[in-house]
């Protein structure tokens, strides 16, 4: 089964400045994808950015990239020029494309607050 | 394009009461899934479904039960609601294939048992 872990409950950041929310994941599949999703105070599930594990160049969107470490399990979202819209919860989640039970599992969130 | 939505978004409920969530979705979408958050825990998968007729639960199916009678509509009973059952839920529907993989997610509907 795989897991997502995100060990920072929490995180603030100043306006403008520049942020970068943790995540690793364990699995023995060596074709995944991987996913951020912000979720505002509107409860919306939003997609941020998409990785697609065969793929080695790190997923770019404007202001969010990613740092993409397969070896080390690792995939953490990096927010530049953090604006005070980004204030959020945001979760990592896993997806093995294959098979009918292809579901998303999540890690359990982090709260990021841009302060003004 | 309404993409997808949940119904209703907001219920209270006292123990023991039974109700129906539904899911509709307007981009034809193969596979469709619900989900509940509870603090601290992300999302967990309750049940889903690859195609019309067909469900299977997820990791946290107790307690609920699902039907996909028509393609584009996936609902969620709870026939004796239990406080532990309070929590946000979430629909979300993806093409088999293609588009990246990725999940379409309803506004959620937030559950209060009492």
């Amino acid at each position: 089964a795989q897991t997502v872990t995100q060990s920072q409950p929490e995180m603030s950041v100043q306006e403008a400045e520049t942020v970068t929310l943790s995540c690793t994941y364990d699995t023995s599949e060596n074709n995944y994808y991987l996913f951020w999703y912000k979720q505002p105070p509107s409860r919306q599930m939003i997609l941020v950015i998409r990785q697609e594990a065969y793929k080695q160049q790190n997923a770019t969107e404007n202001r969010f990239s990613v740092n993409f470490q397969k070896a080390a399990k690792s995939f953490s979202l990096k927010i530049s020029d953090s604006q005070l819209g980004d204030t959020a919860m945001y979760f990592c989640a896993f997806m093995n494309p294959r098979g009918a039970n292809s579901k998303l599992t999540f890690g359990k969130g982090i709260t990021l607050s841009v302060r003004p | 394009n309404a993409g997808v939505t949940q119904t209703p978004k907001f219920r209270v409920l006292k123990t023991g009461q039974s109700m129906t969530l539904l899911c509709a979705q307007d981009m034809n979408h193969e596979y469709m899934y619900w989900y509940r958050q509870d603090p601290g825990m992300g999302l967990r998968l309750i049940h889903y479904s690859v195609g019309e007729g067909t469900t299977a639960k997820g990791e946290v199916p107790d307690g609920y039960n699902v039907s996909r009678l028509k393609k584009q509509n996936f609902l969620l009973g709870l026939e004796s609601a239990a406080p532990s059952q309070t929590s946000v839920y979430f629909c979300a529907s993806r093409y088999a294939s293609g588009s990246g993989n990725e999940q379409f997610f309803g506004p959620g509907t937030r559950l209060t048992v009492l």
